[in-house]
């Protein structure tokens, strides 16, 4: 089946620590997104990317970072930098200028 | 500057009613997208619908139905004869044609409590 796979589901963070989140897609969509979901504040954008080996930032980039070296993966790593990482995050994908379509999530905890 | 206001944080109804979930955006485009989607307690956000800014006509899918009005910017969402499935968050979104990248804004999201 066609979709969008984050893993993990549940992720836990310790202090200093860089962690990971994994997001690929089968759907042969260009463009892939990050976002962060706090109680309350909606959807906020992290970064995303519209082509392969290319990527912007969003409106709450630091701390994070990204990379597109395939189609399909959009990883986000979280740094030790992000001093409030908890929070629950999307990924998304879609033909440039279309849709979005998400994935399940990552819930992020901090040790 | 774009943003998305979903006044109502949380609604709660006894099923079979009628709900409508409010929606109010600011564009400086003319050319943008609107869209709701709903997150169950799962996590997903589910698309439900998108509508461009040259098509006002109201759109009726099942139990659903949306309303465009430009003059008002406001792209409501009715609900008929709401379920205990309809249980979850929903979010109106707005994406702009104009930079090319098609990002969206959210609002904050409506909370909707069915009870049976």
């Amino acid at each position: 089946d066609g979709g969008i796979t984050q893993s993990p589901k549940y992720l836990f963070r310790k202090e200093g620590q860089n962690v990971t989140l994994s997001c690929e897609q089968n759907l042969n969509h260009d463009a892939m997104y990050w976002y962060r979901q706090d109680p309350g504040q909606g959807l906020r954008l992290i970064y995303y990317s519209q082509i392969v080996n290319d990527f912007q930032k969003g409106d709450i980039a630091e701390g994070y970072s990204v990379s597109r070296e395939k189609k399909e993966s959009f990883p986000l790593t979280v740094t030790s930098a992000q001093k409030n990482p908890t929070a629950f995050y999307l990924c998304a994908s879609s033909m440039q200028g279309n849709i979005q379509y998400f994935g399940a999530g990552t819930r992020l905890s901090v040790l | 500057a774009q943003k998305v206001t979903q006044a109502q944080t949380e609604i709660s109804v006894v099923e079979k009613e009628d709900v409508t979930l409010d929606c109010v955006y600011e564009t400086r485009d003319t050319t943008y997208y609107l869209f709701w989607y709903k997150q169950p307690p799962s996590g997903e956000l589910v698309f439900l619908i998108r509508r461009n800014s040259f098509d006002e006509q109201n759109e009726i899918s099942g139990r659903y139905s949306w309303n465009f009005q430009k003059s008002t910017s406001s792209f409501n969402f009715t609900i008929t004869a709401s379920q205990v499935v309809d249980s979850a968050v929903y979010f109106c979104a707005l994406s702009e044609a104009y930079s090319g990248t098609y990002k969206y804004i959210f609002g904050t999201g409506t909370r909707l409590k069915v009870l049976a």
